[in-house]
């Protein structure tokens, strides 16, 4: 079945260490790729896309992603968590037989232990 | 400043009542989106519009209703057929894979 997993529900990384979320998607052709962060109770913010190009993306907040073609992935990392970072984090996809419509992994909630 | 305005904030409502909920926006985005978010589920699609006057259905549209009058507004109505309403209800619009959510809407069914 065509899927975003995100396969991690919680995870919890100290203040100061790296973080690593991760995200495979199932689908024919390599759609156009997300991440997002949500507060309790907030929208959601963009951190990063993929839609081209360079395999590793710069977003906000300091946090990047790699797409890996070969894994079907596109995993979030940040190399030195903050307290602030604590959210609930998720990927998202928009496969080309979707038109625009972004289809959302079941999210990965972090928590920062200080 | 453009934006995605969802309201109320938090409404409750009773058991077999019909409620509908606000999305406004000045981004002039042609597609807007209603998602629904329950915890350990993601976001799921409810109901999409590409354009003024024509909306389809998403993932999980039975109980549910929409309305693309305008291009500011798309308005979510969750039926008394929704077997489980209470949930948070995030409103999208978009232009060219370029995304914006509203702050969302707390449906409480007692």
């Amino acid at each position: 079945a065509q899927s975003v997993t995100q396969p991690d529900i919680h995870i919890t990384v100290s203040e100061g260490a790296s973080l690593e979320l991760r995200c495979n998607y199932s689908y024919g052709a390599t759609p156009y790729l997300f991440w997002y962060v949500q507060s309790p109770g907030q929208g959601l913010q963009l951190l990063l896309k993929y839609f081209s190009g360079d395999t590793l993306v710069q977003g906000i907040k300091g946090f990047e992603a790699e797409f890996k073609r070969s894994q079907s992935s596109f995993n979030l990392r940040k190399p030195s968590v903050h307290w602030s970072d604590a959210a609930e984090y998720f990927c998202a996809v928009a496969p080309m037989e979707y038109g625009n419509k972004l289809v959302f992994g079941a999210g990965t909630i972090l928590r920062v232990k200080s | 400043d453009g934006g995605i305005t969802q309201s109320p904030k938090y409404l409750f409502r009773k058991e077999g009542q019909n409620v509908t909920l606000s999305c406004e926006q000045n981004l002039n985005h042609d597609a807007m989106y209603w998602y629904r978010q329950d915890p350990g589920q993601g976001l799921r699609l409810i109901y999409y519009s590409q354009i003024v006057n024509d909306f389809q259905k998403g993932d999980i549209a039975e109980g549910y209703s929409v309305s693309r009058e305008k291009k500011e507004s798309f308005p979510l109505t969750v039926t008394s057929a929704q077997k489980n309403p209470t949930a948070f209800y995030l409103c999208a619009s978009s232009i060219a894979y370029g995304y914006t959510f509203g702050s969302g809407t707390r449906l409480t069914v007692v």
